[in-house]
């Protein structure tokens, strides 16, 4: 089945700069790849995903990429705030999968 | 937010007891899914559902039981509670398939004494 690696678990980034968090995926049919953001005491929610046929997607300051050869992906943040601070999930599944796995998530710490 | 309603919000039991955690949701979404969370561990999926009555296993499903006997609610059973099962219960719901966007209800807090 489907494994997935996330790195690093823990973040620490001053006001501005950028932060960078990389997940591997094992099942190389897999083609839909979440991220999830978790505040303190709060539910998952998504912010972006990206499909296997495409290799960036952008949202505002937040970009993800896909290397499906490497079998990995990456959360960009840019210009972090400190509202940027949370628990990070990337996830990954496949079309005709019916469960989602997902990484062991990053703790992202931004310092006025 | 999407209508989906985690009962209890917390819950505190003894070792060896059952435990019943409701998922209740009004999008009459097809997937539904028990994750738990724990320190360094992520999310983890218990089981999960594609339909009335279609349940299976997920990473972690030993010491629990699942049941859909409606499209609205997806119940999580610990059989025997033991300690390892303290953790928080997320339920999560999808429209399709699992490559779409999963709604996650608020979490269970549940402790095993």
């Amino acid at each position: 089945g489907e494994n997935v690696e996330q790195h690093p678990s823990t973040l620490s980034v001053q006001e501005g700069d950028s932060a960078v968090i990389k997940c591997t995926y094992s099942d190389s049919a897999s083609n839909y790849f979440p991220w999830y953001k978790q505040e303190l005491g709060k539910r998952p929610q998504l912010i972006i995903d990206i499909r296997s046929n495409v290799g960036e997607k952008k949202d505002q300051r937040i970009a993800v990429t896909l290397n499906k050869t490497a079998k990995h992906f990456s959360l960009h943040i840019t210009e972090t705030q400190p509202e940027d601070s949370a628990v990070y999930f990337c996830a990954a599944s496949y079309s005709m999968a019916d469960k989602l796995i997902f990484g062991t998530g990053t703790r992202l710490q931004v310092f006025p | 937010d999407a209508g989906i309603t985690q009962s209890p919000r917390h819950k505190v039991t003894e070792t060896g007891t059952p435990v019943t955690l409701r998922c209740h949701q009004t999008e009459n979404h097809r997937y539904m899914y028990w994750y738990r969370q724990d320190p360094g561990h992520g999310l983890r999926l218990i089981h999960y559902s594609y339909g009335v009555k279609d349940t299976d296993k997920g990473e972690v499903s030993d010491g629990y039981s699942v049941s859909r006997s409606k499209t609205e609610d997806f119940l999580l059973t610990l059989e025997s509670a033991t300690s390892s099962q303290t953790s928080v219960y997320f339920c999560a719901i999808s429209k399709d398939k699992a490559d779409t966007e999963a709604f996650f209800g608020q979490g269970t807090r549940l402790t095993v004494v």
